[in-house]
């Protein structure tokens, strides 16, 4: 089954301790990204890569890194977060061959508070 | 720069009423235009999509025409189920050497029995 998958689903933590959300697809999908939802504000892009070892700020980059050594995983680290980084966060993937008209392929969600 | 409006929620609706969700929206060049959705829970899925204007994208009984004399793109249903509850989200595509989506607020749906 294509797939988006994103670990840990909920996730408690404390202000300053470093935390990783991994992404993987099985779909083969060269486009990857970070989404944040907060209420009132929609979806909006953290970071994005459009090939291994090739990423690129979105427009909410503060206080996340991102990596993508392997075109299947692309993981958001936190490594200082604070308690305005408590959000929901989506990772999506897509196939990059036509990128204005690409359907996103999303995870479930990862549910972070930080305290 | 390109953004999305779309009607605040929550829409509250009995079974088998009409839908209709509005979206405008302003961009530069010749975006695509789609309609996700989010079921309780879940990620984001696409529902339907329109590439150009005056095309008509569809899909399980949603229709969203895109309007550029309106810059508009409005979801509708003839008649909803309660399955059908969820936030819709309007979205923005565009090519700036890769996909550059633009999304609106969401509007969440409640479809009574």
């Amino acid at each position: 089954e294509a797939q988006v998958t994103q670990n840990p689903r909920y996730l408690i933590t404390v202000t300053g301790k470093k935390l990783t959300v991994t992404c993987s697809q099985n779909m083969n999908h060269e486009y990857m990204s970070w989404y944040r939802q907060d209420p009132g504000l929609g979806l909006r892009q953290i970071y994005y890569s459009m090939n291994v070892e090739v990423t690129d700020k979105g427009d909410v980059p503060e206080g996340y890194k991102v990596s993508r050594k392997e075109k299947r995983n692309f993981p958001l680290i936190l490594e200082s977060p604070s308690p305005n980084q408590t959000s929901l966060y989506f990772c999506a993937s897509s196939s990059g061959r036509a990128p204005r008209t690409d359907t996103q392929y999303f995870g479930p969600g990862t549910r972070l508070t930080v305290l | 720069g390109n953004s999305v409006t779309q009607m605040e929620g929550p829409v509250t609706l009995s079974e088998e009423a009409f839908l209709t969700i509005n979206c405008t929206y302003t961009a530069t060049g010749y975006p695509s235009l789609f309609w996700y959705v989010q079921y309780p829970g879940e990620g984001l899925q696409l529902l339907l999509k329109a590439t150009k204007a005056d095309d008509k994208g569809s899909n399980k009984g949603f229709e969203a025409t895109y309007r550029k004399e309106t810059t508009s793109f409005h979801l509708e249903k003839g008649s909803v189920q309660v399955s059908d509850s969820a936030v819709y989200f309007c979205v923005l595509g565009q090519n700036t050497g890769f996909q550059k989506l633009v999304f609106g607020t969401g509007t969440r749906l409640l479809v009574s029995p």
